[in-house]
């Protein structure tokens, strides 16, 4: 299992370009989550899917948008990147069924915004 | 809104002290995770308690959860160096929606 696979690793923008950061996982979890670190702070919440076919909104999720495309992939989307986007972009994912509820992590995205 | 607070922000202790992290949280939650990130990594899952009372040990360090208190605390037995890093709670609020608190930098000196 390769488990939560983010891409790409690093990206450069400038201001006003858009782009999509892409996660899979391969666990078969139901509910898939999108945070923003910036450098020092925690994680703060996006987007989350709690299950195929939804998507709520989290704590910060203003120039942002979803996609949950289907079970294992969850992409999140920049229309028009801003400076203050500038942050390290985390996808996890955790299966509700079971004991375990465990929530699993990708490597993470380093975007800048010039 | 479910609003996480974790005590302290940042802890510099010597190695061989024992001390505890506080998540304190605001709305109900029968689960709630810790995790330890390493500068510049991904999160490490370390625990996951399921229900008012569990308690989980790994090493040095033993995770505690109180549903009715809403607060889950991290104790830490006679530290060392390697388990420098931040460290972050998790509680599960509703609609399966996960906040995390803001996180305690542990510094370990030798």
């Amino acid at each position: 299992n390769a488990g939560v696979t983010q891409t790409p690793k690093f990206q450069v923008l400038k201001t006003g370009q858009s782009m999509t950061l892409q996660c899979a996982q391969d666990m078969n979890h139901n509910s898939m989550y999108w945070y923003r670190q910036d450098p020092g702070m925690g994680l703060r919440l996006i987007y989350y899917s709690a299950s195929e076919g939804t998507t709520d909104k989290g704590e910060v999720p203003n120039g942002y948008n979803v996609s949950r495309l289907n079970k294992r992939e969850f992409s999140l989307r920049l229309e028009s990147a801003a400076p203050s986007q500038t942050s390290v972009y985390f996808c996890a994912s955790v299966s509700w069924e079971g004991s375990s509820n465990e929530q699993y992590f990708g490597p993470g995205t380093r975007l800048t915004v010039t | 809104e479910l609003k996480v607070e974790q005590n302290p922000l940042f802890l510099s202790m010597q190695e061989g002290k024992n001390y505890t992290i506080y998540c304190n949280y605001s709305t109900t939650s029968d689960r709630l995770y810790w995790y330890r990130q390493d500068p510049g990594k991904s999160l490490e899952s370390l625990f996951v308690l399921l229900s008012n009372g569990a308690v989980k040990q790994e090493g040095r360090l033993m995770a505690s959860l109180d549903t009715k208190a809403r607060l889950s605390t991290l104790h830490i037995t006679a530290a060392v160096h390697d388990l420098s890093a931040t460290y972050f709670c998790l509680p599960d609020g509703a609609g399966n929606m996960l906040t995390f608190g803001g996180g305690t930098r542990l510094m370990v000196k030798p």
